[in-house]
């Protein structure tokens, strides 16, 4: 069975603090993983995306990293800003019957606090 | 550019009745996905389609659900009728190019449907 875990659920840093957040997935067969950012009443927004050959993402301060052997994905926010509370959906694309699909894990709350 | 909009943004009926959601696509995105988010639940698919055609909807749970995109442009998601369970967040996605894995899918806001 697909799946994508997540952990924490929720997490609660200060201001400036760094912070990961971690994802496991059962996914087959694999085509690649994104890290989506939901804010409180919007759609989620992809931040980084690594296929099977990448083992490392950035964007701005968010880094992303993918062990394909092992089936983890981590997200480490560098200087955390108030901004950045929302849920970060870890999301595993996989190919199959001429169509692609998305697996979801249930995300990790954030919460930023000045 | 205008990104996925959807209509309603919330909606509240009674169960038993019929509701309807709309999903306007990113203008030339060939892709039109639906998802659902059951309270404390993972967002899942229902459904993909490409134009007017549906590529895929193993996810659809049951046969009170239909969907339709006529003409290719926007899309409706009916529920007929509703059940309790059938309360969560509706997101729309939409993406460009045929069936690519890659390409990103941009989702809208989501529609809030409860069924009391």
């Amino acid at each position: 069975k697909n799946q994508v875990e997540q952990s924490p659920q929720s997490l609660i840093i200060l201001e400036g603090k760094n912070c990961t957040l971690q994802c496991n997935y059962t996914v087959s067969p694999f085509s690649n993983l994104r890290w989506y950012k939901q804010d409180t009443g919007r759609g989620p927004v992809s931040l980084t995306i690594m296929t099977f050959s990448e083992n490392t993402k950035s964007n701005g301060r968010y880094t992303a990293t993918l062990d394909a052997d092992t089936k983890q994905s981590s997200l480490h926010i560098t200087a955390s800003q108030l901004s950045d509370s929302a849920s970060y959906i870890c999301v595993v694309t996989h190919s199959g019957a001429g169509s692609y699909q998305l697996t979801f894990g249930k995300g990790t709350k954030l919460s930023v606090i000045p | 550019e205008a990104g996925v909009t959807q209509f309603p943004s919330h909606s509240v009926i009674e169960k038993g009745q019929t509701v309807t959601l709309r999903c306007d696509p990113i203008s030339g995105h060939d892709n039109l996905y639906w998802y659902r988010r059951v309270m404390g639940k993972e967002i899942k698919f229902l459904l993909h389609f490409v134009k007017e055609s549906k590529q895929d909807e193993s996810g659809m749970p049951n046969n009170r659900f239909l969907a339709e995109r006529t003409g290719g442009t926007y899309s409706t998601l009916k529920v007929q009728p509703a059940e309790l369970e059938d309360s969560g967040v509706y997101f729309c996605a939409s993406s460009p190019n045929p069936g690519q894995g890659r390409n990103e899918q941009f989702f809208g806001p989501g529609t809030r449907l409860t069924v009391l």
